[in-house]
């Protein structure tokens, strides 16, 4: 069967420091990959997808760039912490477009 | 515009009683609607999708295009139904989020 894995669970950075949050798939191939950020009360912000190893669209101008190494393996980094970048992540995985969504157990950001 | 309401941040009921919580949307073409649940201390996981016109732990929620809705419904509230649940429409790779309900259901 098909899991998710994302690391860390929680993460407390400085501003202006690197961030590198890393999230893989096992048990298919070719999925569909999502990085969310899930603000309070504001439900669920696509960041980045993917729909192939290198191929990246971002959905938001922002301080956070995703990359796609490997086919199952997708990462949501920083160059500079913000502040504002402070939240709730959630990578997904899907198996096509029209499929439903599997979400990791998320990491908690804090910047200070 | 693309748009996803959930007008109810919390919705509080009895054990036994009747669940409707609401899903508007907003979409120009054919759209496919979903609902996630969020138990505590769990991942977000999918509870049902319209096309599948299926019942999941006594959810049921059915595509009303004349009113842009997807409620999503159960006849007798449970206390492990207590969650956060979330409507989701699809567009092209994107999910589009509701801001969520909290539901609580009290004994």
């Amino acid at each position: 069967s098909q899991t998710i894995h994302q690391w860390p669970a929680t993460l407390v950075q400085p501003v202006g420091s690197p961030l590198s949050l890393e999230c893989t798939v096992e048990g298919t191939s070719n999925p569909n990959l999502y990085w969310y950020r899930q603000a309070a009360g504001r439900g669920l912000q696509l960041l980045f997808y993917s729909v192939g190893i290198g191929q990246i669209s971002s959905e938001v101008p922002q301080n956070l760039s995703a990359s796609r190494p490997q086919d199952r393996q997708f990462i949501l980094s920083s160059k500079k912490l913000l502040l504002s970048d402070s939240g709730f992540y959630l990578c997904a995985w899907s198996g096509g477009r029209n499929q439903p969504q599997h979400f990791g157990d998320g990491t908690r950001l804090s910047i200070l | 515009a693309q748009r996803v309401t959930q007008p109810e941040k919390l919705l509080s009921v009895f054990k036994g009683a009747p669940v409707e919580l609401k899903c508007n949307y907003s979409y120009s073409g054919s759209p496919e609607l979903f609902w996630y649940v969020q138990y505590s201390r769990q991942r977000l996981q999918l509870l049902l999708r319209h096309i599948s016109r299926e019942s999941i732990k006594g959810f049921t929620a059915d595509l009303n295009k004349g009113e842009t809705s997807f409620h999503l419904k159960k006849p007798f509230a449970q206390e492990e139904d207590s969650a956060m649940y979330y409507c989701a429409l699809l567009t092209n790779y994107q999910l589009i989020w509701g801001a969520g309900t909290k539901l609580i259901i009290k004994p």
